[in-house]
């Protein structure tokens, strides 16, 4: 079985401008979270999707992020325009319940504004 | 509010010797607990999970954890370290649909 992937590894942009990242999900997971973690912090929330639908986008930045999840399968967070304090790893992670069940996280996309 | 602190930001123990990553947080409810590992370019990977069933929790690779209401801890341990357990740990704290990670405890192993 296919674990969660994200896509890319590294994204290097410069400031002001956008960037997609992807995330598919383990096949089946209703459940679909999106974290990040900037240097020498702690990982935290971002948002949280039940099949298409946001079920919470509390931990999100700001509105220069735009997460979707169209038809409930994989998901991507747009940053619009990126700043340098975006920096960091972004990991996605399904599940196939909820938050008080184990999450299976994906490698992580490493993004670097400039 | 929740919180997780893990009272050690890097540890090194010799290889063969027993490992002690410690962890302690703050809840209102029940929570759940969890402990994560990340090896270098890969995704978090579940060490194991507290779910207020036994308070002495058996994971993966030989690692362990005991969670203690009164000391409102979950330490992760492990008897006898091995070069492949080199990696960061994470522990977690999930309540009401929210998930607070711990800053992470970076393992070291020596020869």
């Amino acid at each position: 079985e296919a674990g969660v992937t994200q896509f890319p590894s590294h994204s290097v942009i410069e400031k002001g401008q956008t960037v997609t990242l992807r995330c598919d999900p383990i096949s089946g997971h209703d459940n679909l979270y999106w974290y990040r973690r900037v240097m020498g912090k702690e990982i935290k929330f971002l948002l949280h999707f039940v099949k298409e639908s946001k079920q919470d986008e509390s931990g999100m930045p700001n509105n220069r992020f735009l997460a979707e999840r169209t038809g409930g399968t994989y998901s991507t967070l747009k940053v619009q325009p990126a700043e340098l304090e975006d920096s960091g790893v972004y990991f996605c992670a399904s599940s196939p319940m909820d938050f008080y069940n184990e999450q299976f996280f994906g490698p992580g996309t490493r993004l670097t504004v400039l | 509010a929740q919180s997780v602190t893990q009272l050690d930001s890097h540890v090194s123990v010799s290889e063969g010797t027993p490992v002690l990553l410690r962890c302690n947080y703050s809840s209102s409810y029940s929570p759940s607990l969890f402990w994560y590992v990340q090896h270098p370019n890969k995704g978090l990977q579940l060490l194991l999970k507290y779910t207020s069933a036994a308070t002495l929790v058996k994971g993966i690779n030989g690692f362990e954890a005991e969670f203690k209401k009164s000391e409102t801890s979950f330490h992760l341990t492990k008897p006898s370290a091995h070069m492949s357990d080199a990696a960061e740990y994470f522990c977690v704290v999930s309540e009401i649909g929210r998930v607070i990670f711990g800053k992470g405890t970076r393992l070291h192993i020596l020869p």
